[in-house]
Order: structure tokens, then C-alpha cells, then sequence
């Protein structure tokens, strides 16, 4: 059964840099989409941006500014970095797998999410 | 960016009644790339149903998944009382993918 563990700072300061790490347990790394999703009490969910372990990566363009997202495939694992974070980034953050091997799939696996919180 | 509307935001049933959701899209959603999640407090969202109207494994019968074009609807043929939480339908078909606002299901 695939997991997904995520892990980094829950609490920041306006302006810092977001950094979030998704490790994939058990199971095929390779040829999916991995991708990272946020969920805020005024949004709602909001899909972030997708890598593949060839770095292949589509961003969300709300974002695409400030977002970065990386992949190292010898540990099997994904990361987020978020640039210039402001209250408005205070969400739950996750990190997940879609159903399917290849683009433009439903998510069926998901990281237990990160609470981060932006505050001076 | 499609933008989904899902109605009603809170829908208020009895356990064993019947419940309709709807989610609508401001664009056709391509080839049917439309999926329902089900969250409940303190959890991930768990996916329920995928190409509009396949279920995820392990969900129950008493899901099903209807509709194509830019509307689509999640039934719960009898509700269990496990079942209210949280329901969010997904278009995957075209980047970025987005989420509707949610409709929440509560006990009456």
C-alpha cells in the first residue's frame, strides 16, 4: 500500500520560504504525476503544481511565481518551496498521488498534510 | 482555469434518505475528468469516484457518480451515518486542475 509522508516547518514569518517534503513509501516512484495541493478556510482546495521523477512540471499560474518544486529521485521523495509567504499562504498543505500513471488523473493518495501558519 | 460551483453548500438529510450533489463546471469538463472526494474533520481528502462515474476501490455501492459535459452529480443512495462530512468534486482534464467549494452534508 503506497504512503506518503510529509514533513517541514509549520510555523513562518511574512516573507520567508515555505519548504515541504513529501517521501513516497512502497511502490512505484516513477511515471506518476506527484503533485501538491493546499486547502485554506477561504479558498477551499487549490492544486499547487505536479512533478514527474524526469522533472517533468506544470505549476498552478496563480503561483508559478513564487513556487518551486524539485524531485530526488534516489530517496523517492518531492519537495515545495513557496517563496515570500504572507498570511494569505496560512493553509493545510499536501502532497499526493494520482490514480494513474500518467497527466490529468484524480488523486487517490494523500499525505496526512502539513498546518502551516504565517504569522509575524 | 474551469471553475466548478457545487450546490447546495449544505445539504441536511436524515440517515437512509437520499442524497443529491451537484457540481457544475463553467467549461465542458474534458472527457468526463471529473472526481468526488468525501473529507471529514482533521483528514485528507479521500477520493470516491473518478471519470465522472467510477468508483474508487473500496467505496461503497451507495455511491455512484453521474453526468458529463459541464454537469455532474454524486448520489448517496441511502446515507449512513459515517457518510456526512465534506463533499468536493475535481476536474483533472485540463491544468490547472481545480476543485469546487464544497457541499456539506449534515445530520437534520
Amino acid at each position: 500500500q503506497v504512503q506518503l509522508q510529509q514533513w517541514g516547518a509549520g510555523l513562518l514569518k511574512p516573507s520567508e520560504t515555505l519548504s515541504l517534503t513529501c517521501a513516497v513509501y512502497v511502490g512505484s516512484f516513477s511515471g506518476y504525476y506527484w503533485s501538491w495541493i493546499r486547502q485554506t478556510p477561504g479558498k477551499g482546495l487549490e492544486w499547487i503544481g505536479e512533478i514527474t521523477d524526469s522533472g517533468n512540471i506544470n505549476y498552478n499560474p496563480s503561483l508559478k511565481s513564487r513556487v518551486t518544486i524539485s524531485v530526488d529521485t534516489s530517496k523517492n521523495q518531492f519537495s515545495l518551496r513557496l517563496r515570500s509567504m504572507t498570511a494569505a499562504d496560512t493553509a493545510v498543505y499536501y502532497c499526493a498521488r494520482p490514480l494513474r500513471n500518467y497527466q490529468g488523473s484524480a488523486f487517490d493518495i494523500w499525505g496526512q498534510g502539513t498546518m502551516v501558519t504565517v504569522s509575524s | 482555469e474551469v471553475v466548478l460551483t457545487q450546490s447546495p453548500g449544505t445539504l441536511s438529510l436524515s440517515p437512509g434518505e437520499r442524497a443529491t450533489l451537484s457540481c457544475r463546471a463553467s467549461q465542458s469538463a474534458s472527457g468526463s475528468y471529473l472526481a468526488w472526494y468525501q473529507q471529514k474533520p482533521g483528514q485528507a481528502p479521500r477520493l470516491l469516484i473518478y471519470g465522472a462515474s467510477s468508483r474508487a476501490t473500496g467505496i461503497p455501492h451507495r455511491f455512484s457518480g453521474s453526468g458529463s459535459g459541464t454537469d455532474f452529480t454524486l448520489t448517496i443512495s441511502r446515507l449512513e451515518p459515517e457518510d456526512f462530512a465534506v463533499y468536493y468534486c475535481q476536474q483533472y482534464g485540463s491544468s490547472p486542475y481545480t476543485f469546487g467549494q464544497g457541499t456539506k452534508l449534515e445530520i437534520k
